[in-house]
């Protein structure tokens, strides 16, 4: 089965400093792998994935993710960190289990940026 | 074009209840998913429909049910309410449900069992 981790509860960062978000993952086959936000009472908003290609993906609001296959990482990633970027952060596979058709979600990592 | 949309937006209901949650999904879209999400469990997945077929089922009891209809929006029914049911119910949209496809989620629909 597949599975994501995301081995930090908490990730503070000061405005203007670079950030990382990490997740690792463990699949069967080819690894779909997604980033979502959630700010608070608000769904899921979609910032990047990667499906196959180069490494490096971009995505919006800055993001990009590094995909990783030997170190079965996807690491989030972004230059410089604004307040606005406080949220919910959530790492997704596709559930191949499943034939594809949803998702396997990490526990979430809560950034807070610091002015 | 318009995102995915959930109704009732907050509902409180009581054990025993049943309850059904509406999502409209984005315009051409034909496979809705619905997730449920507490602080205990995260983010979990309940069912798929795709051309009104229920084509994925998650590992919840059989309070938990669903429906689509023919122009892809979406009901999602929990009967005889437990208190664990409260949660935030989320309801996602793609084009076909494929494995390449990026899902879009809705607001979210906030149920709270008393």
């Amino acid at each position: 089965a597949q599975s994501v981790a995301q081995p930090e509860d908490q990730v503070n960062v000061a405005e203007g400093n670079p950030l990382t978000v990490k997740c690792t993952y463990s699949v069967s086959g080819n690894p779909y792998l997604f980033w979502y936000v959630q700010y608070p009472n608000r769904g899921l908003q979609f910032l990047l994935k990667y499906i196959t290609g180069d490494n490096l993906v971009k995505g919006s609001y800055g993001f990009e993710a590094e995909f990783n296959k030997s170190q079965t990482s996807f690491h989030l990633k972004k230059p410089s960190a604004l307040v606005s970027d406080s949220a919910l952060y959530f790492c997704a596979v596709r559930d191949w289990d499943n034939y594809g058709q949803n998702f396997v979600f990490g526990p979430g990592t809560r950034l807070s940026v610091l002015p | 074009k318009a995102g995915v949309t959930q109704t009732p937006r907050y509902l409180i209901k009581t054990r025993g209840q049943q309850v059904t949650l509406s999502c409209s999904p984005i315009s051409g879209h034909r496979s809705v998913s619905w997730y449920q999400q507490t602080p205990g469990q995260g983010l979990q997945f309940l069912f798929e429909y795709f051309s009104e077929t229920q084509r994925n089922k998650g590992n919840f009891p059989g309070r938990f049910s669903g429906r689509q209809f023919s122009n892809s929006r979406s009901e999602m029914n929990v009967s005889t309410l437990e208190l664990g049911d409260s949660a935030l119910y989320l309801c996602a949209s793609s084009l076909a449900g494929t494995s390449q496809e990026t899902q879009y989620f809705g607001p979210g629909t906030r149920l709270l069992v008393l």
